[in-house]
């Protein structure tokens, strides 16, 4: 999957405990993605970078924060996981802010009871 | 506000038989339209895009799309079907304003032998 890894792929968690998602790009590409898939959704958009330190929302931001401090590293935390965040989560990169190609990780399935 | 649409949750094609995937899309302004593929426990990968010039696109796999402006369509399609082809299929649209990325709900293509 083009050189990114989300880890960890699976985790169960409780409602109201931190959870952080990783994940890590060998492709040196500027933009990083994250996105929720949900049945009869599709994908939607959490958070964006644009580069190092330079991070906005996307349409489903509430309830999630992001970091980047390194052009390879874009951490998604859920500060309180609550069990609408139950969902399969996936980053993507791109070489470009117009967002022609994106490339995807291959997912993390978390589950918050 | 940019969407898209696929009106088919499923579609069931014998292997061998023509397929069609269905999108339709509302923007303002020209259309720069994608079809992204997912199969079973892996990320999104990228199949085609249309930006501007012949309305039928090429793209991976054998597949292709044509562009209707009239009907704002964006149909995938394949002359031949392969049980292979049994995936998700998710139609996006660029968004002109915040240059993102916005999917469709995805359609789940199963080609029976």
């Amino acid at each position: 999957d083009a050189g990114i890894t989300q880890s960890p792929r699976h985790k169960v968690t409780e409602t109201g405990t931190p959870v952080t998602l990783r994940c890590h790009q060998t492709e040196n590409h500027r933009y990083m993605y994250w996105y929720r898939q949900d049945p009869g959704h599709g994908l939607r958009l959490i958070h964006y970078s644009y580069g190092v330190k330079d991070t906005d929302k996307g349409e489903v931001s509430d309830g999630y924060s992001v970091s980047r401090s390194k052009t390879e590293d874009f951490l998604l935390t859920l500060e309180s996981a609550t069990s609408s965040q139950t969902s399969v989560y996936f980053c993507a990169i791109s070489d470009r802010g117009r967002s022609e190609k994106l490339f995807f990780g291959s997912g993390t399935q978390l589950s918050v009871l | 506000a940019q969407s898209v649409a696929q009106p088919e949750d499923q579609v069931n094609v014998a292997e061998g038989n023509p397929l069609t995937v269905k999108c339709t899309y509302s923007v303002s302004g020209n259309p720069y339209l994608f079809w992204y593929v997912q199969y079973p426990n892996r990320g999104l990968q990228f199949l085609l895009k249309y930006i501007t010039g012949d309305n039928l696109v090429k793209g991976s796999y054998g597949f292709e799309a044509e562009f209707n402006k009239s009907q704002t369509s964006f149909h995938l399609k394949k002359p031949s079907a392969l049980v292979s082809d049994s995936a998700l299929y998710f139609c996006a649209v660029r968004d002109a304003y915040t240059d993102k990325l916005i999917f469709g709900t995805g359609t789940r293509l199963q080609v029976f032998p």
